[in-house]
């Protein structure tokens, strides 16, 4: 069982559409980041989220954290094929035997077609 | 800065044979970390170092030993490979005076054992 399920696995959209991704647990998290990885390379941070309710914005990127700290979203508007990769979240649960160390999500794997 | 640098790109393997995977970081980071990838499991933690000549397991530690003896050097040792240990594995690094440890990741190593 994961600690961070991400939801959908896969998602294949045309240029232009809007999508949402979503980053779900029954843990409590610290703080939770969001990664984007390309094929044949390592993971590179978008953002980081540490308050309940937060928003965040990054261009045409905007993230959420739950009130509850449990969970997260990724709303991509107007999505480009420069969006295309692997979408991963990472949280830092409050659980004492996570110490400092992220948890990682199993990814969304975006494909946004010209 | 090349950030952090890991070698070989790509190892095959046979059951049984042991070797050493490189990462090394130029960004006076003290915190690095080790991560397998597998399809649909996301990234997980295998070891890692808060500085030199401190180590400690993740995730999913057994079958891999690692050492920090300076602050740029963190290689990843398989003792004998398995095919269980099939995968892509990421070095990171992180400067945890930096507030919410965004976490630089290298490019990969993609390790087959026959």
């Amino acid at each position: 069982t994961q600690l961070l399920e991400q939801s959908p696995q896969f998602l294949s959209i045309q240029e232009g559409e809007n999508l949402t991704v979503y980053c779900n647990s029954s843990s409590v998290f610290s703080s939770l980041q969001w990664y984007r990885q390309e094929p044949g390379e390592g993971p590179v941070l978008l953002v980081t989220v540490v308050t309940g309710g937060e928003v965040k914005k990054l261009k045409r990127l905007t993230f959420q954290f739950g009130d509850a700290r449990k969970d997260s979203s990724l709303h991509i508007t107007a999505a480009q094929p420069g969006d295309t990769g692997l979408y991963l979240c990472a949280g830092a649960p409050i659980l004492q035997n996570y110490g400092q160390n992220f948890v990682f999500g199993p990814g969304t794997r975006l494909s946004v077609l010209p | 800065n090349a950030g952090v640098t890991q070698t070989p790109k790509f190892q095959v393997l046979k059951t049984g044979q042991s070797m050493t995977l490189q990462c090394a970081q130029d960004m006076n980071h003290e915190y690095m970390s080790w991560y397998r990838q597998d399809p649909g499991m996301g990234l997980r933690l295998i070891h890692y170092s808060v500085g030199a000549g401190i180590t400690d397991q993740g995730e999913v530690p057994n079958g891999y030993n690692v050492s920090r003896s300076t602050t740029e050097d963190f290689p990843l040792r398989l003792l004998s490979a398995a095919p269980s240990q099939t995968s892509v594995y990421f070095c990171a690094s992180s400067d945890r005076d930096r507030t919410y440890n965004e976490q630089f990741f290298g490019p990969g190593t993609r390790l087959t054992v026959l």
